[in-house]
């Protein structure tokens, strides 16, 4: 049984281009959340999918958008990148229903993304 | 505004021993606890996790106590094992699902043979 799977696994881009990150969710789960690890830090939660909508969001600026398709995937798009948007990207999946011990955030190994 | 708080960056604990990680939170409204232990180059996962309504759980050789009044958790790990050396989180959520959770920077825990 495949966990949360994340591509790409590495990333270079330069300031003002845009990075698109991509998401497979583990098996059953139909909801994904979005976090930003900046170097020294804990996970900081960007916004979270689920039913193909944007459900919560966190303290993030619009150049982060995301989307969800029908099959629970999840892709994260960042705009106009800057240097501060070096971080690790993690992907974490859950199902969604009243919260109990057991359904809490799987995540994926992440997407190393650096900006020049 | 840093929400949930662990203030020792790193502790180095002798095998067998037992190892304490502590973490404070602000938010009163936070209802759910949980701590994950992440590896280089790895996702971090799930440990164990504790809800406002009980002040301990324990799972095999670890054991989350909650003191809401202090705002205050920890984690035990008994005995410590080198497996064990790894980055801890503390995490915290509160609402209904509570599926947006706040993350502390972290404690990187290195169990010594």
């Amino acid at each position: 049984d495949a966990g949360v799977t994340q591509s790409p696994t590495h990333l270079i881009k330069t300031r003002g281009q845009q990075v698109t990150l991509r998401c497979s969710p583990k098996s059953g789960h139909d909801t994904v959340s979005w976090y930003q690890q900046a170097l020294g830090q804990g996970p900081q939660f960007i916004f979270q999918y689920y039913e193909e909508e944007e459900r919560q969001r966190g303290n993030f600026p619009d150049r982060f958008s995301g989307h969800q398709f029908p099959n629970y995937s999840s892709e994260l798009n960042v705009n106009a990148l800057l240097l501060g948007d070096s971080a690790l990207y993690l992907c974490a999946s859950s199902l969604r229903q009243a919260f109990s011990g057991a359904n809490v955030l799987t995540f994926g190994a992440g997407s190393r993304l650096t900006v020049l | 505004d840093q929400q949930v708080k662990q203030n020792s960056p790193s502790l180095s604990v002798q095998e067998g021993r037992i190892s304490i990680l502590n973490c404070d939170y602000t938010n009163s409204m936070f209802d759910y606890f949980l701590w994950y232990k992440k590896y280089p180059a790895e996702g971090p996962t799930f440990l164990i996790s504790i809800s406002s309504i009980k002040d301990k759980n324990e799972d095999g050789r670890f054991t989350v106590f909650l003191n809401k009044s202090a705002k205050h958790l920890s984690l035990h790990i008994v005995p410590s094992q080198p497996g064990d050396s790894a980055v801890y989180f503390c995490a915290a959520s509160e609402g209904n699902y509570g599926q947006n959770f706040v993350f502390g920077p972290g404690t990187r825990l290195s169990v010594l043979p």
